[in-house]
């Protein structure tokens, strides 16, 4: 069965402080696994696609990595605008996209 | 800008009333899909559709329906069946080809009252 888990579920981090978010997977074949971001109240806001073990992303203060079994997301000295859920999802063979259940950052100053 | 519009923001439902959420986009993509979060639960999807005139039940189609007769529009009706409907509710997008992820709306919040 397709499944997406996501670690930890809720991480407070001190400015400056860096740390990684978890994304596991176990789907039959991987045609990409994408990083969104998700303020309260509003839609996911797309970060990042990878597509094959290997590959890295970069965008600011954010890094994602990909295994063939996980994905990290690196959060390099986050400041309070970070602040976010950060899901995880994957795109098995086929048209649907299996959703983590996110985890909730909270950056303090 | 291209981009996907959900309406309204904020929904009231009576016990017992339908009601339809609004979902349109401009960004020329294919497939058009309907989500549902709770809190402490990934996103589960309701409906998707990747061609007009065409759509399939997701993981959690019952008490819901929709309908696509045109690209650019995606409307989903939380039926009275719906017997549990408070929730966020994501409407998303996305080309069938070229492996890309998907565009998704604002939400819209519903409430039963």
């Amino acid at each position: 069965e397709d499944q997406v888990t996501q670690s930890p579920e809720a991480l407070r981090l001190q400015e400056g402080e860096s740390s990684s978010l978890n994304c596991s997977y176990t789907v039959s074949g991987l045609r990409g696994l994408f990083w969104y971001r998700q303020d309260p109240g509003k839609g996911p806001e797309f970060l990042f696609t990878l597509y094959s073990a290997g590959e890295e992303k970069e965008k600011e203060r954010l890094k994602a990595t990909l295994t063939k079994k996980e994905s990290f997301l690196h959060i390099t000295a986050p400041k309070p605008e970070d602040s976010a859920t950060y899901l995880c999802a994957v795109q098995p063979t086929g048209n649907q996209f299996y959703f983590g259940t996110g985890t909730s950052l909270t950056v303090i100053p | 800008d291209g981009g996907i519009t959900q309406s309204p923001k904020y929904l009231f439902r009576k016990e017992g009333q339908n009601v339809t959420l609004s979902c349109e986009q401009n960004l020329n993509h294919d497939a058009m899909y309907w989500y549902r979060q709770d809190p402490g639960q990934g996103l589960r999807l309701i409906y998707y559709s990747q061609i007009v005139n065409d759509f399939q039940k997701g993981d959690i189609a019952e008490g819901y329906s929709v309908s696509r007769e045109k690209k650019e529009s995606f409307p989903l009706t939380v039926t009275s069946a719906q017997k549990n409907p408070t929730a966020f509710y994501l409407c998303a997008s996305r080309l069938n080809r070229g492996g890309k992820g998907y565009t998704f709306g604002s939400g819209t919040r519903l409430t039963v009252v």
